[in-house]
This record gives C-alpha cells, structure tokens and sequence, in this order.
C-alpha cells in the first residue's frame, strides 16, 4: 500500500536550515508529484511548494521562492525541502503529500507531519 | 495568484443537522479543486477530489459541487466525528492555494 513516512521533528537557531525529508512508498515514485505545506500552531495550512518527480520541475510560493529547494532522491523514492535562513515565523508542523499520475487529483497520501521550531 | 476565500470561518450545528461550506476562487478553476477534514495533531484527509468526486472511505453525507467560481462542500446528517476543520485546495495553477479554513463544532 502507499505510505508516505516524513522525518522527525527538527529544533533549529534563527538563520539556520533545515532540511526535511519524505519518503514515499507503494507507487511508482517517477510518475508522481510532492507538495509541501505548513502548518503554524492554530493556524491553517499554507502552501509551500511542489516537485514533479519524474522532470524533477519545482514550482515554489513566492513567499518562500528565495529561501526553498526541494530536491528528489530516485535511488530511495524520497523527497527533500530545505528552508533557509529561518525565523520565529517558521515555527511550525510541516507535512508532504504526494500524488500519482492515476489521477492528479487524488491528494490522499500525506505523511505524518513534522514539528520544526526555530529558537534562539 | 488565484484566490480562494473560505466561509465561514466558524459554525457550529447539532448532530443530525446539515451544514455547507463555501469556497470563492477568484478566477474559474474547471473543478479543480480538493477539500480536506482535518483533526487536531493529524495530516489533512482528503475528501472530495476534483471538486465533487468522493475518496475512498468518504461517507456518502460528503458532497461537493460547483457554481461558477463557487464550491460548496455540504454535510448531510452530521455526526460527532464530523467535528474537525475544513479546507479546500485548488489545484488549477501554481501556487496551489488554500482557502482559510472552517471550523466545524458539533453541540
């Protein structure tokens, strides 16, 4: 079946990166795609940015374009975003979602979301 | 971008009751579009692909449908396990934006 596993929680410094990783499973990994969200405490979800797996084309939020890069892995079905130069306002839960090229619409596999809090 | 204004951001109904909820996008989308169940400390589900079509699982009192640039996600027959927020994403053109979310309470 299709999974979809995140990393752990990150604690990190202001100005510091982080690099989240999402490992997929169950599909096949090159006809797919992979977005990002976030998601601040008591607040609602936030788009980040999407990579097409198998052009490895991205497409990031102009809120985040100059501070994200999201890569894919072949060899392990995995997909990173890293964030850069953080602040108090990416103190947050992050979360994938992947979806296949059965149907693009199909935005059913998320994995389990990881906390990142940024301190100083 | 395009724009997707969520109301309302709150209701609140009783068990048994309907509700809907209702996503503006601010340029035609084609039915682009998913809603998303989400509990507190969990990942968003989803609904409602493509505006209307129902995911796996998804009891049938879940229903979508579309009006020009509106969408509406309507729950028949609410149960306590309806409780949660909702959010609709349109998919049509990047950045793939989120409406603001509704908060669902049951009384």
């Amino acid at each position: 079946q299709i999974q979809v596993e995140q990393s752990g929680p990150a604690v990190k410094e202001f100005g510091a990166s982080v690099k989240l990783s999402c490992k997929t499973s169950g599909f096949t990994f090159t006809k797919s795609a992979v977005q990002w969200v976030r998601q601040a405490r008591g607040e609602g979800l936030e788009w980040i940015g999407r990579i097409v797996v198998g052009t490895g084309n991205t497409d990031v939020a102009q809120k985040f374009h100059d501070r994200v890069t999201i890569t894919r892995d072949m060899s392990t079905d995995t997909v990173h975003m890293e964030l850069s130069t953080l602040t108090s306002e990416d103190t947050g839960v992050y979360y994938c979602a992947a979806v296949t090229a059965s149907d693009w619409f199909l935005w059913d596999y998320w994995g389990q979301g990881a906390l990142v809090t940024v301190s100083s | 971008d395009i724009q997707m204004t969520q109301s309302p951001s709150s209701l609140s109904a009783s068990v048994g009751d309907t509700v809907s909820i209702t996503c503006r996008a601010s340029q035609d989308i084609y039915n682009s579009l998913d809603w998303f169940q989400q509990k507190p400390g969990k990942p968003p589900k989803l609904l409602l692909a493509a505006a209307s079509r129902l995911t796996n699982g998804v009891p049938s009192r879940f229903s979508g449908r579309r009006s020009g640039t509106d969408y509406t996600l309507t729950v028949s027959n609410l149960q306590p396990e309806d409780s949660a927020s909702y959010y609709c994403q349109q998919f049509y053109r990047v950045p793939f934006t989120f409406g603001q979310g509704t908060k669902l309470e049951i009384k």
